[in-house]
C-alpha cells in the first residue's frame, strides 16, 4: 500500500465550478500537508499547505485535513482555465521533513 | 530572486550510455532535492542533501546512480549506465533549511531535465 493515494484523473470541470480534489494517507506521522500545482513542462510550486485538522483558505482555494480520517481535500471554487494543471497532494513526516507526493491529479476546466 | 537552474532541459541518450544533470539552487538553501518523476506519476525523493552532507538516499538507485553537491552549492546528478525505465523528467529543489516550519521547509522546484532512453 502506498503511503500517499490520490486519484489520478483527469477531471474535466466547466468554467465556474467548484473543484473538489482528495488525498488519503496510511501513515499518521506525517505532520505537514501541502498541495502543489504542476502546469506542463513545469517543476510544481507549492500552492497551500497546512499542519492541523480543519479548513484553511486563501482566495479561491480552500485546504481541508481530516486527521482521524487520514483525509485531505483541496477544493477550487469558480474555477478558471487558468487553473487546468496537474495537482499534486504532498505531506512532511517530522526529523529532515522528507516530503511524500501523491501522484497527481490532472484538472481541466474547460471554458 | 533567482529560481532553481537545471541544465539541460532534455537529453536524448540510448540504453548503456551514461548522462549527467546539473542544478544550481537558490542561493542560500542549505536543502537541495532530487526527484524523479515519471510520466502520470508524482516525484519520487532520489535523494536529500543538507549542505554537501546525504540526508536520504534510501530510494537512490545505487548501482547506477549517483549524486554529490560539492561546497554545498551545486549539485550534480549522474547515471551510468542508463535503462530505458530511467526515462523521466528529474527535478531538483531547494529549500533554506530541512527542519522547521513550512517557511524554512518550503520546496523550490527547477522546470526540470526530461530525459528519454532509447
Amino acid at each position: 500500500q502506498k503511503e500517499v493515494e490520490q486519484d489520478p484523473g483527469p477531471l474535466s470541470v466547466p468554467e465556474g465550478a467548484i473543484v473538489s480534489l482528495n488525498c488519503t494517507y496510511s501513515n499518521s506521522a506525517f505532520q505537514y500537508f501541502m498541495w502543489y500545482r504542476q502546469y506542463s513542462r513545469k517543476g510544481p510550486e507549492l500552492l497551500m499547505y497546512t499542519y492541523s485538522s480543519g479548513n484553511k483558505e486563501d482566495g479561491r482555494f480552500t485546504a481541508q485535513v481530516d486527521k482521524s480520517s487520514k483525509y485531505i481535500s483541496l477544493f477550487i471554487r469558480d474555477s478558471q482555465p487558468s487553473d487546468s494543471a496537474t495537482y499534486l497532494c504532498a505531506m512532511i513526516k517530522g526529523g529532515y521533513q522528507k516530503v511524500t507526493f501523491g501522484t497527481g491529479t490532472k484538472l481541466q476546466v474547460i471554458p | 530572486e533567482a529560481g532553481v537552474a537545471q541544465s539541460p532541459r532534455y537529453k536524448i541518450i540510448e540504453k548503456r550510455q551514461s548522462v549527467a544533470f546539473w542544478c544550481n539552487p537558490i542561493s542560500g538553501h542549505a536543502t537541495l532535492y532530487w526527484y524523479q518523476q515519471i510520466l502520470g506519476q508524482g516525484p519520487k525523493l532520489l535523494i536529500q542533501f543538507q549542505n554537501n552532507g546525504v540526508v536520504d538516499d534510501s530510494q537512490l538507485p545505487k548501482d547506477r546512480f549517483s549524486a554529490e553537491r560539492l561546497k554545498g552549492v551545486d549539485s550534480t546528478l549522474k547515471i551510468q549506465p542508463a535503462k530505458l525505465e530511467d526515462s523521466a523528467v528529474y527535478l531538483c529543489a531547494s529549500s533554506l533549511s530541512g527542519q522547521g516550519g513550512i517557511g524554512n521547509t518550503e520546496a523550490f522546484f527547477g522546470q526540470g531535465t526530461r530525459l528519454t532512453v532509447v
